[in-house]
């Protein structure tokens, strides 16, 4: 079974807009990652985010989290075609090495 | 340096076929994860190997589906008696510090 929840399932915009993905989990975690799927096969990971962190950037990617709402956010700024997608938001529990999945959104970029 | 390698990349089989999947983990890497893929959906644990030893188990769906690592590096994931709902992506990722897991590029199994 998955843990979390993604919102929104899917998401379509224009290139060059921001592009905001939210991430919902259920128990208490290490860090929660932030990968990104292209045609259904191998992960790309794309940032990690430690429960003790609040916000992370790398390049045009922002992430927040925040653990009393058991709750976090992937930003892509300035959004590209190559950025079509799925993002998937997975995090390690206490305890417990494995990740858990959210079921994803899928991201249309636009030209 | 080389990524997480999988193979084969996709597999046929018929129900109730013997199949095994091999991974290659980043050189180094002493934690190896195995996850499955259906489709539309996130990847679920299969299985976590710290060495040579399976430290947990728990997302084995049953005892058709079996994994080995026998020398710390290579893991091979063994499904008996195949069945159509076995028919997913199946993920091998490893980490160094078990933190981030690094993925491989999948093998798409079908069973028809």
């Amino acid at each position: 079974s998955q843990q979390g929840e993604e919102d929104p399932q899917a998401l379509s915009i224009q290139e060059g807009e921001n592009a905001t993905m939210n991430c919902s989990y259920k128990t208490s975690i290490n860090n929660l990652q932030w990968y990104r799927q292209n045609s259904g096969r191998g992960l790309v990971h794309l940032i990690l985010i430690r429960s003790n962190e609040r916000e992370k950037h790398s390049g045009r990617l922002r992430v927040t989290l925040d653990t009393s709402k058991k709750s976090s956010s992937l930003l892509i700024t300035a959004s590209r075609a190559a950025d079509t997608a799925s993002y998937f938001c997975a995090t390690d529990e206490k305890g417990a090495q494995k990740l858990v999945f959210g079921q994803g959104t899928r991201l249309t970029i636009n030209p | 340096g080389a990524g997480v390698s999988q193979t084969p990349s996709n597999k046929v089989t018929e129900k109730g076929k013997y199949v095994e999947l091999r991974c290659d983990p980043i050189s180094g890497h002493t934690a190896l994860y195995w996850y499955r893929q259906s489709l539309g959906q996130g990847p679920e644990f299969l299985i976590y190997f710290q060495g040579t030893g399976a430290a947990d188990d728990s997302g084995l769906p049953n005892d058709r589906f079996f994994a080995v690592r026998p020398e710390g590096s290579v893991s091979t994931l063994k499904i008996q008696r195949t069945e159509r709902g076995d028919s997913a992506v199946y993920l091998c990722a490893s980490s160094a510090q078990g933190d981030t897991q690094y993925f491989g590029p999948g093998t798409r199994l079908t069973v028809l």
